[in-house]
């Protein structure tokens, strides 16, 4: 089955300090990766994407995303991160021609001043 | 530009009651999807429209049916509600490429009671 894991449930760091939001998948084919921020009672707000090309994907508000296909990875990172990062992260998949994503469970990101 | 656009923000329903959620995507976006989110889970895809025709079906219950109009507005429509489809439910819309992001709406937080 195709499938989209989040490990950590929630992921603890300092401001300034350095960030990562693991995501791990399971897909036949080529992989179409998201992942996207929710702020509490707020929508999904599409943070980036790996289609095809680079394995670093760069996005919004400082954060990137590196794609390694033999780990079937694609960690969420940011060099430093900021109070205002704090919310729920989602790792997501892009799914046949329909274009529906599966989800992972989400992580928890709490950066503490 | 305006983004995906949800009715009502909120609804309370009684149990076996009937509600209709609207969703307007994003001008030019002709693909619209349905999730529903469960207090602390992670978004489920319920169904998906393209050009006015369903293209794709997840978990949704029978009791729920939906349509996409000729303005690609969407409605969801959902009879005999229990207390258990309490949740929040989301609407996105994409364009038709493969490799296009979708972009969610605030989002419907129904409850049922």
């Amino acid at each position: 089955a195709q499938s989209v894991a989040q490990p950590e449930d929630q992921v603890n760091v300092a401001e300034g300090n350095p960030l990562t939001v693991k995501c791990t998948y399971s897909v036949s084919g080529n992989p179409y990766l998201f992942w996207y921020v929710q702020y509490p009672n707020r929508g999904l707000q599409f943070l980036l994407k790996y289609i095809t090309g680079d394995n670093l994907v760069k996005g919004s508000y400082g954060f990137e995303a590196e794609f390694n296909k033999s780990q079937t990875s694609f960690h969420l990172k940011k060099p430093s991160a900021l109070v205002s990062d704090s919310a729920l992260y989602f790792c997501a998949v892009r799914l046949g021609n329909t274009g529906k994503l599966i989800f992972g469970q989400g992580t928890t990101l709490q950066v503490k001043p | 530009a305006a983004g995906v656009i949800q009715s009502p923000r909120h609804l309370i329903k009684e149990k076996r009651e009937t509600a209709t959620l609207k969703c307007y995507p994003i001008s030019r976006h002709d693909t619209v999807y349905w999730y529903q989110q469960g207090p602390g889970q992670d978004p489920q895809f319920l169904i998906s429209f393209y050009e006015k025709m369903q293209s794709d079906k997840g978990s949704i219950p029978d009791r729920f049916s939906a349509q996409q109009f000729s303005d690609y507005h969407s409605e969801l429509n959902m009879s005999s509600l229990e207390l258990g489809d309490s949740a929040l439910y989301f609407c996105a819309s994409s364009g038709s490429t493969g490799n296009t992001e979708a972009f969610f709406g605030q989002g419907t937080r129904l409850t049922v009671v």
